[in-house]
C-alpha cells in the first residue's frame, strides 16, 4: 500500500541554523500539507499545497518557513533560521482532493530538536 | 473559534472491555469529523471520517463513531478492546469543504491492560 514517507526521521539542530524536512507524498496526491506537534500539545496546521502554491497557511506559518516542490515527488519544509520552541514533530501529509471530506494520509513524521 | 475537545488524555481499559473515547467540537455549521490513530513511531491513520452522510460511521478495526448535532460530538467506540489497540487517537475536524485543513484535538492514549 502506498505511504507517504519523511526523512529525517530524527534532526538535531544549532539555534539559529536552516533545516529542511523531506517528505516523500504519494504518488496521484495533489495536495500536500505540513502539521507539526509540540511536545504535549495539539497537532497543528501550518500550510496546505497544491498546483506550486500555497493554498492555505497558519499563523504560526511565518517568514521564517517555507515550503517547495523542487521536483515530481518531494516536498519540503524549511525553516530558514530555527529557533527553540521550533523543537516538534513535524508530519506531512497527503490527499487526493483538498476538500474538508478527503482524507489525508501522514507520514511517520520528523522530530525536530532545536539546541 | 473553532475547536476540538477530546476528554480524558489518558484512558485506560481491560482487554475485551468497551472502548469509549470522547470528543467533542464547537463549530457554527456542522463540521467533516474525523478519528485517526497513531501507532508508535508510526504516522497517523484515518480509522473513520463523518462526512454528512449516515450519523453512525463505521470504520477499520472494528470501532466506529456517532455524530451528534445536539450534543456537538463524535465519541469513538469499540465494543471489545483488543491489546493491539493500545495507541494515540485523535479527534479532527475540518470546517467546510473548501479547506481540508484539519483542526486536532489534544489525543488521547489508550491503554489496554491484559
Amino acid at each position: 500500500e502506498p505511504e507517504v514517507t519523511q526523512t529525517p526521521s530524527h534532526q538535531v539542530t544549532q539555534m539559529g541554523q536552516e533545516v529542511i524536512l523531506r517528505c516523500v507524498p504519494i504518488s496521484n496526491h495533489l495536495y500536500f500539507y505540513w502539521y507539526r506537534q509540540i511536545l504535549g500539545q495539539k497537532v497543528e496546521f501550518l500550510v496546505s499545497f497544491y498546483n506550486n502554491e500555497i493554498s492555505e497557511k497558519s499563523e504560526i506559518f511565518d517568514d521564517q518557513f517555507s515550503v517547495e516542490r523542487p521536483d515530481g515527488s518531494n516536498f519540503t519544509l524549511k525553516i530558514r533560521s530555527t529557533k527553540l520552541e521550533d523543537s516538534a514533530m513535524y508530519f506531512c501529509a497527503s490527499s487526493v482532493g483538498g476538500t474538508g471530506t478527503d482524507t489525508q494520509y501522514f507520514g511517520p513524521g520528523t522530530r525536530l530538536t532545536v539546541l | 473559534a473553532q475547536s476540538v475537545t477530546q476528554l480524558g488524555s489518558h484512558v485506560s481499559v481491560s482487554e475485551g472491555a468497551l472502548v469509549l473515547l470522547r470528543c467533542n467540537y464547537s463549530s457554527s455549521v456542522p463540521p467533516y469529523l474525523f478519528w485517526y490513530v497513531q501507532y508508535p513511531n508510526q504516522g497517523l491513520q484515518l480509522l473513520l471520517k463523518y462526512t454528512s452522510a449516515a450519523t453512525l460511521v463505521k470504520g477499520i478495526n472494528g470501532f466506529e463513531a456517532e455524530f451528534k448535532k445536539s450534543e456537538t460530538s463524535f465519541h469513538l467506540t469499540k465494543p471489545s478492546a483488543h491489546m493491539s489497540d493500545a495507541a494515540e487517537y485523535f479527534c479532527a475536524v475540518t470546517l467546510t469543504s473548501n479547506t481540508g485543513k484539519l483542526i486536532f484535538g489534544q489525543g488521547t492514549t489508550l491503554q489496554v491492560k491484559p
